[in-house]
């Protein structure tokens, strides 16, 4: 039982160029996020899904899209990346429901360069 | 909306002193109330949450918080800290929807 996992664990960019981080759960989750830290900002959540084939805006969306094709995948893109999009990545998921089983699982991060 | 405030930006504490760190909320109904631990490099990991009941929670590794609603507050204790324990903490609070909203971490340093 893998857990959350990212991939990749590093990278660097050039502005302008894309890319898509990949994160998997083994947990059987309806619930995925994409969340951005940065320091002095805590995490903040980029974009969620609420099951397969669902996707929503969190609190700083712009830039970035998301794709959970798969019950056990949830993809980041970057289509033109920018030097404010340094940070470091981090995917959670949980089961989905209201009540003591709600409780995120975080991967270990993906940071990435812009330069 | 739902915020989360951590007041202390950084923490120094003797080892085998006790801990506090401050969580402040701003929810309108019964919040789900957590506080996870990041270590260098590794992603966070679950200490303890709130969702109901008993006021008082127990978590991992000899942590505890209280709820305190009428403080709106959820203060992580731990009455002897390790050197371990150095990491970064962080309170989040979510709602029915299962959005978290995280405050902007305490960073604790543990000194022999």
């Amino acid at each position: 039982n893998a857990g959350v996992t990212q991939t990749p664990k590093f990278r660097v960019l050039k502005t302008g160029q894309s890319m898509t981080l990949l994160c998997a759960q083994d947990m059987n989750h309806e619930y995925m996020y994409w969340y951005r830290q940065d320091p002095g900002m805590g995490l903040r959540l980029i974009h969620y899904s609420v099951g397969e084939g669902t996707t929503a805006k969190g609190e700083v969306p712009d830039g970035y899209n998301v794709s959970r094709l798969k019950k056990q995948n949830f993809l980041l893109g970057l289509e033109s990346a920018a030097p404010s999009q340094t940070s470091v990545y981090f995917c959670a998921s949980s089961y989905g429901l209201a009540g003591d089983t709600d409780t995120q699982y975080f991967g270990p991060g993906t940071r990435l360069t812009v330069l | 909306a739902q915020s989360v405030t951590q007041p202390d930006i950084h923490i120094t504490v003797s080892e085998g002193a006790s801990l506090e760190l401050r969580c402040n909320y701003s929810y309108g109904a019964t919040p789900y109330l957590f506080w996870y631990v990041q270590s260098p490099g590794q992603g966070l990991q679950l200490l303890l949450k709130y969702f109901s009941g008993d006021t008082l929670v127990q978590g991992i590794k000899g942590f505890e918080a209280e709820f305190k609603r009428s403080q709106s507050s959820f203060n992580l204790r731990k009455p002897s800290v390790h050197w371990s324990d150095a990491a970064e903490y962080f309170c989040a609070v979510g709602n029915t929807g299962n959005q978290f909203y995280f405050g902007t971490g305490t960073s604790l340093t543990v000194i022999p």
